[in-house]
């Protein structure tokens, strides 16, 4: 039973282009959530989503960033025009629902330069 | 401002010695629960503890919240150089959408 399956594990952008980021929860979770993680900090959250919902975006920036959960598929963290601000680990956790434990991904390392 | 801090930022000490970690919080919550992070990975769920619950253990692990305090503790007994890691406590709230609202951390070294 593979667990949550984040890729890629790091992506280089440069400034301007376009980042995805992919994961898929584990095996009969249907909520996903987001978390960005700048060095030495904390995660902050970012959007919750279920299979064809935002929950949540509450901690997302109103511009350049999007998430979607489609029906079939990966979740996808997109980040358009990326700047150097952008760079962090990007954490998906996956859970079966309000009360449960999350189970959190290996992250996707994101540089811009 | 920080729904869940830690306290203390960073703590070294001994193997074999217990190792104590603290985090407040601000608002009602249904579930604290605490991570664990070792450098450059993601996070580990180390337990759970819901809001009526006041004490859980799990192997060397010993959470306790305190609700009146809106505090937690999580004790590492007989600490070994392998639970060097950062550790986080993250609270779901009560109120609005679920989601986990993380800590700065707490970075534990265990000096061999």
């Amino acid at each position: 039973n593979a667990g949550v399956m984040q890729n890629p594990r790091h992506l280089v952008r440069r400034r301007g282009q376009e980042a995805r980021l992919r994961c898929s929860p584990m095996k009969g979770h249907s909520h996903v959530y987001w978390y960005r993680q700048l060095p030495e900090e904390g995660l902050k959250f970012m959007v919750y989503l279920q299979k064809e919902n935002i929950i949540d975006e509450s901690g997302m920036p109103k511009e350049r960033f999007s998430a979607e959960f489609p029906k079939e598929g990966p979740s996808i963290l997109r980040i358009q025009q990326v700047v150097r601000g952008d760079s962090a680990a990007y954490f998906c956790a996956s859970s079966q629902g309000q009360g449960d434990g999350y189970t959190f991904g290996s992250g996707t390392r994101l540089t811009v330069v | 401002s920080q729904q869940g801090e830690e306290d203390p930022q960073a703590l070294s000490i001994q193997e074999g010695e217990n190792a104590t970690m603290n985090c407040s919080y601000k608002t009602s919550i249904n579930n604290l629960q605490w991570y664990r992070q070792n450098s450059g990975r993601g996070l580990v769920h180390l337990i759970l503890i819901r809001s009526n619950e006041r004490e859980k253990h799990s192997g060397r692990l010993r959470v306790t919240l305190d609700t009146s305090k809106k505090s937690s503790s999580l004790l590492i007994t007989a600490s070994r150089a392998a639970d060097t890691a950062s550790y986080f406590c993250a609270t779901e709230l009560i109120q609005g959408a679920q989601k986990l609202v993380f800590g700065q951390g707490t970075r534990l070294t265990i000096n061999p």
